[in-house]
């Protein structure tokens, strides 16, 4: 059973460009979890997101920043109009959610996006 | 959110057991207690969790408090690959949303 998938494992992005970050969750995972990793520091929530739904996204920035799972493909964190702050480790998590005690979230390698 | 207390680093011999301490004195009666550990440049890999009963799988133990305020990580042997941050996380098992809360963590270093 392959692991979450993340990619591009490393992002290169001027200030003010876009950058997409897809991820695809362990198979028969329909609930996929990102955070946000600065340097020298934890993980942070950002959003959780079922299958075409966005359930929490109470640590996502209001602005430029979107997340979305639709029914086939990746999850996709999208940024817009990226700035030197968002430099960071952005990793995705997916989950059975089959209940609390299995509720595990596995963790996929991370996009490392550096804003030039 | 319920938070955790961890040290922010340990050494340790290996070959030796390691004992990773978490401190959870808010915890409430449904927060799972999850550890994950973070290699050099990955992401997090999850260890083992607990509600209340002491568990064991082959990566580690983990031990937890009579009155839960508190968590033990046990590595029984270290080895270098263990070398890694540690984080205790609770998460609440009545939440809808199950999100993790992450602290600093504990960053373990394995003495050759």
């Amino acid at each position: 059973n392959a692991g979450v998938m993340q990619n591009p494992r490393h992002l290169v992005r001027r200030r003010g460009q876009e950058a997409r970050l897809r991820c695809s969750p362990m198979k028969g995972h329909s609930h996929v979890y990102w955070y946000r990793q600065l340097p020298e520091e934890g993980l942070k929530f950002m959003v959780y997101l079922q299958k075409e739904n966005i359930i929490d996204e109470s640590g996502m920035p209001k602005e430029r920043f979107s997340a979305e799972f639709p029914k086939e493909g990746p999850s996709i964190l999208r940024i817009q109009q990226v700035v030197r702050g968002d430099s960071a480790a952005y990793f995705c998590a997916s989950s059975p959610r089959t209940g609390p005690h299995t509720d595990t979230q596995y963790f996929g390698p991370g996009t490392r996006l550096t804003v030039l | 959110d319920a938070k955790t207390t961890q040290p922010n680093s340990m050494e340790s011999n290996e070959e030796e057991p390691v004992h990773l301490p978490c401190n959870h004195s808010t915890i409430s009666g449904t927060d799972y207690i999850h550890w994950y550990r973070q290699l050099p440049s990955q992401g997090p890999e999850y260890v083992i969790h607990g509600l209340t009963s002491n568990v064991n799988n082959r990566m580690a133990s983990l031990a937890i408090a009579e009155d839960r305020k508190s968590s033990t990580l046990i590595l029984h042997r270290a080895t270098l690959r263990d070398a890694a941050v540690y984080y205790c996380i609770l998460r609440d098992g009545n939440s809808g949303t199950y999100k993790y809360i992450f602290g600093t963590g504990t960053r373990l270093k394995v003495l050759a």
